[in-house]
């Protein structure tokens, strides 16, 4: 049964530093690995998807990286705002499924 | 072009109740995944449909059932409401049959059932 995990649950950073977000997931037969933003009571917004082949992908400030053999993924961002505060969630797919990490929430302090 | 949008934005109803909730696919998207979210968990996949056919389901009961219409705007109807139902519920669409095909979510739905 696949099982995400992320850690650390909660993040607290100065404004202006860069920072790592870990995922890591149990099977490593997967399709895709995705990374989503999700504000206080709202909806999923996708930032960056990587598929099984891939080792990165890049979107401005935002680098994702896979390494499906040790089941992990690490978001990086790049000089921090306090715009990036939010909850981050990464979700890894299979045949039918779809399953989600508990999140991080990161808040950058200005 | 036009996002995915859900009705209403929230909802509160009495345990025993039947709830219908609404999503609205992005344009050009043929595929309606359903989630809930507890509060401080993350999603959990309902079910998907895809050209009107449910198209995989996580572990829900059966009183969670969706539809989905020739527009691809799509239903989720939940009877007998307990209150662990209560949750954040979105919807997301996307262009093909599979999961992991990139999803656009929605704003979501919050239901409390008291």
């Amino acid at each position: 049964k696949q099982e995400v995990t992320q850690i650390p649950a909660a993040l607290s950073v100065p404004e202006g530093e860069n920072l790592v977000l870990n995922c890591s997931f149990t099977d490593s037969a997967i399709y895709n690995l995705q990374w989503f933003r999700q504000d206080p009571g709202k909806g999923l917004t996708s930032l960056l998807l990587i598929q099984s082949s891939q080792r990165e992908q890049t979107s401005g400030r935002l680098n994702a990286s896979l390494d499906k053999s040790s089941g992990r993924s690490t978001l990086y961002i790049a000089a921090s705002q306090p715009g990036d505060s939010a909850t981050y969630l990464c979700a890894v797919s299979r045949d039918d499924k779809i399953i989600f990490g508990k999140g991080t929430r990161l808040h950058i302090l200005p | 072009e036009t996002g995915v949008t859900q009705s209403p934005t929230h909802l509160i109803k009495t345990r025993g109740q039947q709830v219908t909730l609404r999503c609205s696919s992005q344009s050009g998207h043929n595929t309606v995944s359903w989630y809930q979210q507890a509060l401080g968990q993350g999603p959990q996949f309902i079910f998907q449909y895809y050209r009107e056919e449910e198209n995989g389901r996580g572990n829900f009961p059966p009183r969670f059932s969706g539809l989905q219409f020739p527009n691809y705007s799509s239903e989720l109807n939940v009877n007998a409401l307990e209150l662990d139902d209560s949750a954040l519920y979105l919807c997301a669409s996307s262009l093909g049959r599979y999961t992991y095909n990139e999803q656009f979510f929605g704003p979501g739905t919050r239901l409390t059932v008291l």
